[in-house]
């Protein structure tokens, strides 16, 4: 398909395990974006990638979480030793080299029980 | 702090009237706004979008005001149809419509009724 792809949809996790969320963006948009939103909340920014950069990862709420990006395409965002307070939806955008309209995936709804 | 702010959580408005939701944001270094729209299950889709250095951008039914001076901004939807029912997200950023990460308030869930 054209548009941004995550997987899975849904992951249930037990508290303590780790977890891997993936995120195919637009073919030849060279910005990835990882957001999530919780419960009654707006989005939240979590890591970005632009190109060959480093990533920016100021909205990384901890370091059991991180990203990565590989051949400036796929990325993977890891959560280690889930926590109930990372349960969220985890969304990834991506946006071509000019402008800043970014396009969604649906989602990975994530359930730490 | 929440410096993207959407204070009505949810908004019902008749079919064919004017729907109207407002955000305000705190940061006067945000210079580009974007309304996304999102259906439950599926991701935000892009509706509009507006630069600092206008005060009004219009595409169909959708019309976004920008009123810097009150850090103010709202989208005007005529006539609302009952499609245009979902959550809508005002989002900010710092980067002049280049890419950049976006600060979003939390939504206004607007239901249109037949």
């Amino acid at each position: 398909g054209a548009g941004v792809s995550q997987s899975p949809s849904n992951k249930v996790t037990e508290k303590g395990k780790d977890v891997e969320l993936r995120c195919d963006p637009i073919s030849g948009h060279t910005a990835l974006y990882w957001y999530r939103q919780s419960l009654g909340q707006g989005l939240e920014f979590l890591i970005y990638f632009q190109g060959n950069s480093a990533p920016d990862k100021s909205g990384l709420p901890s370091d059991r979480f991180s990203a990565e990006r590989t051949g400036g395409s796929v990325s993977t965002l890891t959560i280690q030793r889930t926590q109930q307070e990372d349960s969220a939806v985890y969304l990834c955008a991506s946006s071509p080299a000019k402008g800043n309209i970014q396009y969604f995936g649906a989602g990975t709804r994530l359930s730490v029980l | 702090d929440q410096q993207v702010k959407q204070n009505s959580p949810s908004l019902s408005v008749q079919e064919g009237r004017i729907s109207i939701l407002n955000c305000d944001y705190t940061n006067s270094m945000f210079d580009y706004f974007l309304w996304y729209k999102k259906y439950p299950a599926e991701g935000p889709t892009f509706l509009i979008s507006i630069s600092s250095i206008k005060d009004k951008n219009e595409d169909g039914r959708f019309t976004v005001f920008l009123n810097k001076s009150a850090k103010h901004l709202s989208l005007h939807i005529v006539p609302s149809q009952p499609g245009d029912s979902a959550v809508y997200f005002c989002a900010a950023s710092y980067y002049g419509g280049s890419q950049g990460n976006l600060i979003f308030g939390k939504g206004t869930k607007l239901s249109v009724k037949p």
